[in-house]
């Protein structure tokens, strides 16, 4: 499956640990995207990077909230300190850098806050 | 932040094409419209874009308004596997708006 892969699909942890996500995009893209989604709600935009650079946050978020790209091709996300609100499916995109061109989505984190 | 509006929920009979409404009328002369959609515990899925002229995929077709203030998705010949949240989405700069999209119930 050549498709954007995240790790790992659950994840359970109780309230004030620190937790991270790993994305892999399609071999090719150059820009890769995360998005936070909640219960009956639309993914929502949290950053995305143009190679290794981070080009653009939300203001959702918050200075909990960590992500990277080192070289350019996979991706993580760190989340310290977490709470409750944090409970949410994580969403890993990339596209190509044309930027009328779709995002490819993964199949999401879900994160469960005990 | 949302620039486009979909009814909330819609049925189609199995077989019958499917057409979902998107009514984005802030929309600028540069700015394509994307539909996808999300079948539970899955990401979303990447169905079909356009600027201004129609579109038609193995997937689906998307006809748009010639003043590009709506526009439609049609499923020719809707299966029960069809039944998902469908999301129409302006792209602003980088980010994607997804609002909360349109459930769609394929009936038997």
């Amino acid at each position: 499956d050549t498709g954007v892969s995240q790790d790992p699909r659950h994840k359970i942890t109780k309230r004030g640990q620190n937790v991270t996500f790993r994305c892999d995009p399609i071999s090719e893209h150059n820009r890769l995207y995360w998005y936070r989604q909640t219960l009956g709600q639309g993914p929502e935009f949290l950053t995305y990077f143009q190679n290794e650079a981070q080009l653009e946050k939300s203001r959702l978020l918050s200075d909990r909230f960590s992500a990277e790209r080192p070289k350019g091709s996979f991706s993580t996300l760190e989340i310290q300190r977490t709470e409750q609100g944090d409970s949410a499916m994580y969403l890993c995109a990339s596209s190509l850098f044309d930027s009328n061109q779709p995002q490819h989505f993964g199949d999401g984190t879900r994160l469960s806050i005990l | 932040d949302a620039k486009t509006t979909q009814p909330p929920s819609m049925d189609c009979a199995e077989g019958r094409a499917a057409n979902l409404p998107c009514n984005h009328s802030t929309i600028s002369g540069n700015e394509y419209v994307y539909w996808y959609r999300q079948i539970h515990s899955q990401g979303p899925q990447y169905i079909i874009h356009g600027l201004k002229n129609n579109e038609t995929n193995e997937m689906a077709s998307l006809i748009i308004t010639e003043d590009r203030k709506s526009s439609t998705l049609i499923l020719p010949h809707a299966t029960l596997r069809d039944t998902a949240v469908y999301y129409c989405i302006v792209r602003s700069g980088n980010q994607f708006y997804f609002g909360t999209g349109t459930s769609l119930t394929v009936i038997p």
